[in-house]
């Protein structure tokens, strides 16, 4: 059973330009969390995901990020107009149902540089 | 509301020597809680997990934990300590009442040889 699987591993976008990162979550799992991690600042919240529908986005900024989790293929972060702040690490994770008491499993991540 | 406080930003003990990660949470509650290990430049892992059985946890690479209600704590500690344990964890309560996961700030440990 493969795990979360993100790609790319890494992305270099220069300003202004989109980001896309890709998430795969473990098979069977119907949760999707997208977290950013900047140095020194550990894990940051940014969205909650089921199939097709978007349960908690608190932690998104409200211009410029979007995310989707649709039916059919992975899960999608986007970045619009990027700037050098997005500069991150971001992390996906997955869980089965119910997601209180089930442990998350963590991607690698996708390390963003924005020049 | 949910919390969790790790106690420690950063952790240095030698090789060999016992390791305590602090970790106190506030929950209103039962809650679940979780130890994680994120080594550099990978994704977080689970160590080991706290869900209303026993209090004394046991996870892998030796690490366990133990839940006292009491003190609202669920401290993480190995009897010895290896070079590879050097990474940064992390503390994680969540609740049955809502899908809230709440992350500690981390506590990078440091293995001194």
């Amino acid at each position: 059973n493969a795990g979360v699987m993100q790609n790319p591993r890494h992305l270099v976008r220069r300003r202004g330009q989109e980001a896309r990162l890709r998430c795969s979550p473990m098979k069977g799992h119907s949760h999707v969390y997208w977290y950013r991690q900047l140095p020194e600042e550990g894990l940051k919240f940014m969205v909650y995901l089921q199939k097709e529908n978007i349960i908690d986005e608190s932690g998104m900024p409200k211009e410029r990020f979007s995310a989707e989790f649709p039916k059919e293929g992975p899960s999608i972060l986007r970045i619009q107009q990027v700037v050098r702040g997005d500069s991150a690490a971001y992390f996906c994770a997955s869980s089965p149902p119910p997601s209180y008491n089930s442990p998350l499993h963590f991607g690698n991540g996708t390390r963003l540089t924005v020049t | 509301a949910q919390s969790v406080t790790q106690l420690d930003s950063h952790v240095s003990v030698s090789e060999g020597t016992p390791v305590l990660l602090r970790c106190n949470y506030s929950s209103s509650y039962s809650p679940s809680l979780f130890w994680y290990v994120q080594h550099p430049n990978k994704g977080l892992q689970l160590l080991l997990k706290y869900t209303s059985a026993a209090t004394l946890v046991k996870g892998i690479n030796g690490f366990e934990a133990e839940f006292k209600k009491s003190e609202t704590s669920f401290h993480l500690t190995k009897p010895s300590a290896h070079m590879s344990d050097a990474a940064e964890y992390f503390c994680v309560v969540t609740s049955p009442r809502d899908d809230k996961i709440i992350f500690g700030k981390g506590t990078r440990l440091h293995i001194l040889p």
